[in-house]
């Protein structure tokens, strides 16, 4: 039983490239989530799925596309990468379908550098 | 304001000594509160979670939520040098929008 799972772990972007982040849980959780981690910020919620076939902006979504594959899966696809989104980005699930009352477990993140 | 603040730290505690760590928040229609654990260069990990008025305990740790007050605090009983880390405060308040602090670096000195 991995938890939840991300790769890559580090990332070395030029201005103007694209990637995808890949997420995946193995504990049939309903809902999962990208946030970023940014010095003295704290956690911000880029994006959530509370379902498969779900998605619905969080407070960071500008630069930022999602892709909730299936109900294990949920991608992070920065389409023109800037300087602004070097950041440490971590995925996260939860076993209900509302948010309220629901324990979040995080991946281990992504380090992103943007030059 | 920041909606969910917390006071950044380092707090410094000798081992064995209670560690007091406290979060306040603006939105008075919150819920749900978590007191999450990160050490340096790791993902967030749950310690602790509340949802009523009152104290909760859970071995060394104990979590405790004035609603009126909008403050929930956690502390941390005979502290250990492992225990040095950042606490992250959260809190939930309507769906799936959690807010994190930005955290209190622990810092327990052997």
């Amino acid at each position: 039983n991995a938890g939840v799972t991300q790769t890559p772990k580090f990332q070395v972007l030029k201005t103007g490239q694209s990637m995808t982040l890949q997420c995946a849980q193995d504990m049939n959780h309903n809902s999962m989530y990208w946030y970023r981690q940014d010095p003295g910020m704290g956690l911000r919620l880029i994006y959530y799925s509370a379902s498969e076939g779900t998605t619905d902006k969080g407070e960071v979504p500008n630069g930022y596309n999602v892709s909730r594959l299936n109900k294990r899966e949920f991608s992070l696809r920065l389409e023109s990468a800037a300087p602004s989104q070097t950041s440490v980005y971590f995925c996260a699930s939860s076993a209900g379908t509302s948010g309220t009352q629901e324990t979040q477990y995080f991946g281990p993140g992504t380090r992103l550098l943007v030059l | 304001q920041k909606e969910v603040e917390q006071n950044s730290g380092p707090l410094s505690v000798p081992e064995g000594a209670i560690a007091s760590l406290n979060c306040t928040y603006s939105d008075r229609g919150s819920q749900s509160f978590f007191w999450y654990r990160q050490y340096s260069g790791k993902s967030p990990e749950l310690i602790m979670s509340i949802y009523s008025n009152g104290d909760k305990e859970d071995g060394r740790f104990t979590a405790q939520l004035n609603k009126a007050s909008q403050y929930v605090s956690l502390l941390i009983r005979d502290s250990q040098p492992s225990d040095s880390a950042t606490y992250l405060c959260a809190v939930n308040g309507r769906g799936f929008k959690t807010i994190f602090g930005a955290g209190t670096r622990l810092f327990v000195k052997a």
